[in-house]
């Protein structure tokens, strides 16, 4: 998985509980992501970085922000967590942005009750 | 709305055999076109990568083409494996910003012994 990490693998929580979910990477890639993957629906992007503390909305960003202090690190808090969050997250980095090439992590699955 | 439409939605065969997956676009301005496999509880990875001039492209036993005139592609799995048990997932890249990645919802091939 490219040098990218995501913690925590599995997360059950509460309605209107907030959870935080990290993305660590190693390749030292400007860009990070984070979508969410739901069935029957392609990959969406909620939010992207193109730097440290420069980021961007996706298509998907309500409810969602994001935090980016280190070039390694992209954090996805759920202020308010619902039930229509429940989802897969999945972190994706790439170099140059753009058209470039994402490289994908394993994968966060949330469940909220 | 750029769009992209993957066709089958599952599809089993058995090992041995060969089948092609579909992709359908509407994304403006094209980039390019790349075909991810995602086995299950991991994330996408990139199969091939091809761009308006290419007509083919192949990595292994898959093979990919493109028809930029009719905005579609195809996957070719020859000789499938067990290990070809995934979700293919059609990806199509508009030139501009980071944003501009429109995911198909991919197509779930299952290989039977």
């Amino acid at each position: 998985d490219a040098g990218i990490t995501q913690s925590p693998r599995h997360k059950v929580t509460e309605t209107g509980t907030p959870v935080t979910l990290r993305c660590h990477q190693t390749e030292n890639h400007r860009y990070m992501y984070w979508y969410r993957q739901d069935p029957g629906h392609g990959l969406r992007l909620i939010h992207y970085s193109y730097g440290v503390k420069d980021t961007d909305k996706g298509e998907v960003s309500d409810g969602y922000s994001v935090s980016r202090s280190k070039t390694e690190d992209f954090l996805l808090t759920l202020e308010s967590a619902t039930s229509s969050q429940t989802s897969v997250y999945f972190c994706a980095i790439s170099n140059a942005g753009g058209d470039d090439e994402q490289y994908f992590g394993p994968g966060t699955r949330l469940t909220v009750t | 709305k750029n769009q992209v439409e993957q066709s089958p939605q599952s599809l089993i065969i058995l090992e041995g055999k060969n089948c092609t997956l579909q992709c359908n676009y509407t994304v403006s301005p094209f980039s390019n076109l790349r075909w991810y496999k995602q086995d299950t509880g991991r994330g996408p990875v990139s199969l091939t990568i091809m761009t308006f001039s290419e007509n083919t492209k192949s990595n292994g036993r898959y093979t990919a083409t493109l028809d930029a005139d009719t905005k579609q592609s195809s996957l070719h799995i020859t000789a499938s494996q067990l290990s070809d048990s995934a979700s293919y997932i059609c990806v199509v890249s508009a030139r501009g910003s980071a944003r501009q990645l429109t995911f198909g919802s991919g197509t779930q091939l299952t290989v039977l012994p």
